[in-house]
């Protein structure tokens, strides 16, 4: 069984570093075809795809965001860390990891079957 | 602001097919590359729905199925039930954003 969990501080202050925590289980980031994704949701709103790490290490990130995200793996602890610099309001968002497995990828396009719960984070002074 | 757009509602009488459209462009579903579609229950994370355009997880109810056409995609809900209601959002890929993205989304209620 596959499981996500996120952790992070749940209030940040203007121009902050956010470090948030994705802890998994059921799947080693190590095995040839696995990915970790970050996406988040603004409270009523859509969700946006931030960044990706794969089993290799290949690094990939929304290019909007690029300058002020940087995602990492640590495979001994089944975890991976994304940090978004210089933090503003409309960063307040619920933030999700999700496991994606390239071999179900078709068309260009890799659906997620799991999720973790999210983590809310409120961007406030 | 999202490149696929879905209507912000779409409702129904229990029983009754609704039909959920999401219409991107030629950078994205036009461009042939999939549709992903997502339920997404209050505070819940979202749910795989439909994978390929047209496929189902194990578990997912064959009231729900998807299709896809030209620049658009839709997903289709036979025999709504209550506990249909919830948000739903499309995935594709767009090349000029270089990315994965989704829709607007689509809250959908039982009358």
């Amino acid at each position: 069984q596959v499981t996500l969990e996120e952790s992070g501080p749940a209030l940040v202050k203007p121009t902050q570093t956010l470090t948030l925590t994705c802890t998994f289980s059921g799947f080693s980031l190590s095995t040839s075809g696995m990915r970790v994704s970050w996406i988040r949701q603004p409270p009523g709103k859509a969700l946006e795809w931030l960044a990706r790490v794969d089993w290799d290490d290949d690094k990939f990130y929304n290019p909007s965001l690029k300058t002020r995200l940087t995602i990492s793996k640590d495979t001994s602890k089944n975890q991976v860390v994304l940090t978004m610099a210089n933090m503003d309001p409309v960063d307040t968002a619920t933030y999700y990891c999700a496991r994606i497995r390239l071999g179900d990828c078709s068309g260009g396009v890799c659906p997620i079957a799991d999720w973790g719960h999210g983590t809310l984070v409120t961007v406030s002074s | 602001q999202s490149v696929l757009t879905q209507p912000p509602s779409v409702s129904g009488a229990p029983g009754q097919r609704v039909t959920l459209s999401c219409t991107g462009s030629s950078s994205n579903i036009g461009a042939g590359y999939d549709v992903n579609w997502y339920q997404q229950l209050p505070g819940t994370a979202p749910k795989l729905l439909v994978y390929g355009n047209n496929n189902r997880p194990s578990g997912v109810p064959d009231r729900f199925s998807g299709s896809r056409s030209g620049t658009s995609a839709s997903l289709a809900i036979s025999g709504l039930q209550a506990e249909d209601e919830a948000d739903y959002y499309c995935q594709s890929y767009d090349s000029t954003l270089s990315r994965s993205v989704f829709g607007t989304g689509t809250k959908v209620t039982a009358l």
